[in-house]
């Protein structure tokens, strides 16, 4: 079974149209970060949350981290063509010395 | 300005032919590691060494083994490559193993023929 799962698989929006991704886990999450990967290439670091409740936002991208640290979401505004690809989560669940990854939500933008 | 950089950007092997993967890193980090991603699927951690200490998790295939020379170089070595073996090799660094981003090479592309 997957530890982390993303919702949705695929997600089609207009550009201009706010979007949320979810990442969600039956464990509790000890970092959570979030990751973009462009069709093909590596990923490339978006942000890091720890803390129950903590958000962080970089340009017109918001993470959030439920207070359980069970759950996070991606936020984007007013998406624009650039933010196309896909995103993953990845998280330490304690124990093991390692980042585990959703299997992503991938994101098109109409234009 | 590339900090992780992995070689080839993509590799064409045949059945059984062994095959290495390439990674170099300029961040002097002491984690390196290798995921493997299938198509749609998520990352997947094959191995990672703390400096020189090398650990393997436990589903990796004796198929996969790792070399890592140096501080800056880690190598994948698959023996015997298989078709379930295609897949995109994703090289990784980071500074320690806890509450640390890692930074990623731009993958390998590996086909099997």
């Amino acid at each position: 079974s997957q530890e982390l799962e993303q919702s949705p698989q695929s997600l089609i929006v207009q550009e201009g149209k706010n979007l949320t991704i979810n990442c969600t886990s039956s464990k509790t999450l000890y970092g959570l970060y979030w990751y973009k990967q462009k069709y093909g290439e590596g990923l490339i670091f978006l942000m890091m949350l720890q803390k129950g409740g903590e958000e962080k936002s970089h340009e017109k991208i918001t993470a959030k981290l439920d207070e359980k640290k069970q759950q996070s979401s991606l936020h984007i505004t007013a998406s624009q063509p650039s933010h196309a690809g896909i995103y993953l989560c990845g998280a330490d669940m304690g124990g093991d010395d390692k980042i585990i990854f959703g299997k992503g939500t991938r994101l098109h933008i109409l234009p | 300005d590339a900090m992780v950089i992995q070689n080839p950007r993509y590799q064409v092997t045949q059945f059984g032919k062994p095959v290495t993967l390439s990674c170099s890193q300029t961040l002097n980090h002491n984690v390196m590691y290798w995921y493997q991603q299938k198509s749609s699927q998520a990352p997947k951690l094959l191995f990672h060494y703390y400096d020189k200490d090398f650990n393997n998790e436990a589903d990796t295939p004796d198929n996969f083994q790792s070399r890592r020379p140096n501080t800056s170089f880690c190598f994948l070595d698959i023996r015997s490559p298989g078709l379930g073996d295609a897949a995109m090799y994703l090289c990784a660094t980071s500074r320690g193993v806890k509450n640390e981003k890692l930074f990623f090479g731009s993958g390998t592309q590996l086909s099997v023929l």
